[in-house]
């Protein structure tokens, strides 16, 4: 069975560009949450997808956008990149009431 | 909003020392409890959890008991190692509220030989 696995591990970026994180989720896992660490700060909620759906939502704005695929995982999406943006993106899968693992994460950095 | 307060760190011990760390929470339903472990560079492990009050969650020598009382989720160890040296995070999740996990700011806790 393995765990969460997020690609890249490492990403670097400009102020206005875009970006996209992946994620894919423990197997048997049907919803995927995603997280955005700061440095030195604990996980910040963004939002949660269960069935392909958006199932809950943190305080980011829409330029924070996600989908999740047939297969359960999943892509973050960040347009617009702004340089309060540069943190540590988590993503956290679970299966119904079940406790939700982590990922390794996926480090951003907007210059 | 449902929230998560941990005591500040850094936490600094002599290995063998005993180890707390303070975490309250506010919620108005009935939450879920967690501790997390980060590890430098890596992503959170689950160390721990107490689903309802009273619960004591355990593992790898660390425990924590759910107190309603109290509001309380404080982590302890007795006896710490090099290896134990991360950030800890203390969060809560309720399913009936909301969808979110609700985290602390992390503790930074630091074992020297």
């Amino acid at each position: 069975e393995t765990g969460v696995t997020q690609s890249p591990t490492h990403l670097i970026k400009t102020r206005g560009q875009q970006v996209t994180l992946r994620c894919s989720s423990q197997s048997g896992h049907n919803t995927v949450s995603w997280y955005q660490q700061a440095l030195g700060q604990g996980p910040q909620f963004i939002f949660q997808y269960y069935r392909e759906e958006e199932n809950g939502r943190g305080n980011f704005p829409p330029r924070f956008s996600g989908l999740q695929f047939p297969n359960y995982s999943s892509e973050l999406n960040v347009n617009a990149l702004e340089l309060d943006d540069s943190a540590l993106y988590l993503c956290a899968s679970k299966s119904g009431q079940e406790t939700q693992y982590f990922g390794p994460g996926t480090r951003l950095l907007v210059l | 909003g449902d929230s998560v307060t941990q005591m500040e760190g850094p936490v600094t011990l002599s290995e063998e020392a005993f180890l707390t760390i303070n975490c309250t929470y506010t919620a108005t339903g009935y939450p879920s409890l967690f501790w997390y472990v980060q590890y430098p560079g890596e992503g959170l492990q689950l160390l721990l959890k107490a689903t309802k009050a009273d619960d004591k969650g355990s593992n790898k020598g660390f425990e924590a008991t759910y107190r309603k009382e109290t509001t309380s989720f404080h982590l302890e160890k007795g006896s710490v190692q090099v290896s134990d040296s991360a950030v800890y995070f203390c969060a809560l999740s309720d399913r009936r509220q909301s969808n979110d996990m609700r985290f602390g700011a992390g503790t930074r806790l630091t074992v020297k030989p």
